[in-house]
């Protein structure tokens, strides 16, 4: 089956520093991937949608100018928090569109700690 | 507005007995997913659902899409404590640009 990968899986940072997180996928190509928020025992959130060559488009509330979207490639996505926060703290998780099947499949997370 | 309503939000049941999760919606959906997630760990992927009416079977779960591809179903028979998770549908609504929207999710709890 498909697989999307995500790296780091866990990350520890200070307050102020930039973290990014890489997603891709590894057997199909994804011109579409999003970015989801995750907190304890809560659904998905949906932060933005990341296309393959373009601006990726933000959801509501969810600020651009600190979370950072590049989709260079129609394999790779990353997402940046910039200045992040302790608030900025949670579970990060990309998913990857295969448009033939019309199906999403999920990274398996970033846990990110902002001390 | 919550664009996909699912229910119930918990629930925590014994081995051996069934259980039904429901996701309902006002909308139409091109197509409907199931996912199951586990503490720490991304959405695994199910099942699909893309016709109205149809039924998909996975060893113990079964699946249902509405007639009208408004609502779906997940039914569990002789619940395993293996099957303990969130479980989450998600569907691509027709007019929503092609996104996914994710119901509030089903923490499931089977005790031994």
């Amino acid at each position: 089956g498909a697989v999307v990968s995500q790296h780091p899986s866990r990350v520890i940072c200070k307050s102020g520093t930039s973290v990014k997180i890489e997603c891709r996928s590894l057997d199909f190509q994804a011109t579409t991937m999003f970015w989801y928020r995750q907190f304890p025992k809560q659904s998905l959130m949906l932060m933005a949608t990341s296309n393959e060559g373009s601006k990726a488009t933000y959801e509501q509330g969810v600020e651009k100018d600190k979370f950072l979207i590049n989709h260079a490639s129609l394999t790779l996505s990353t997402l940046t928090v910039t200045s992040a926060h302790p608030e900025d703290s949670s579970f990060y998780i990309c998913s990857a569109r295969n448009a033939v099947l019309n199906e999403q499949y999920f990274g398996p997370g970033t846990r990110l700690t902002v001390t | 507005t919550q664009l996909l309503e699912q229910s119930p939000q918990f629930l925590s049941i014994q081995e051996g007995e069934n259980l039904t999760v429901y996701c309902n919606s006002s909308s139409v959906f091109s197509s409907l997913q199931w996912y199951r997630q586990e503490p720490g760990e991304g959405p695994v992927l199910l099942v699909t659902v893309v016709t109205g009416g149809e039924v998909k079977k996975l060893k113990r779960l079964t699946f249902q899409f509405g007639d009208a591809r408004k609502d779906s179903s997940l039914h569990i028979t002789a619940a395993q404590p293996g099957d303990t998770g969130l479980y989450l549908c998600a569907g691509v609504i027709i007019t929503n640009a092609g996104k996914s929207t994710f119901g509030d999710g089903t923490t499931l709890t089977v005790k031994p």
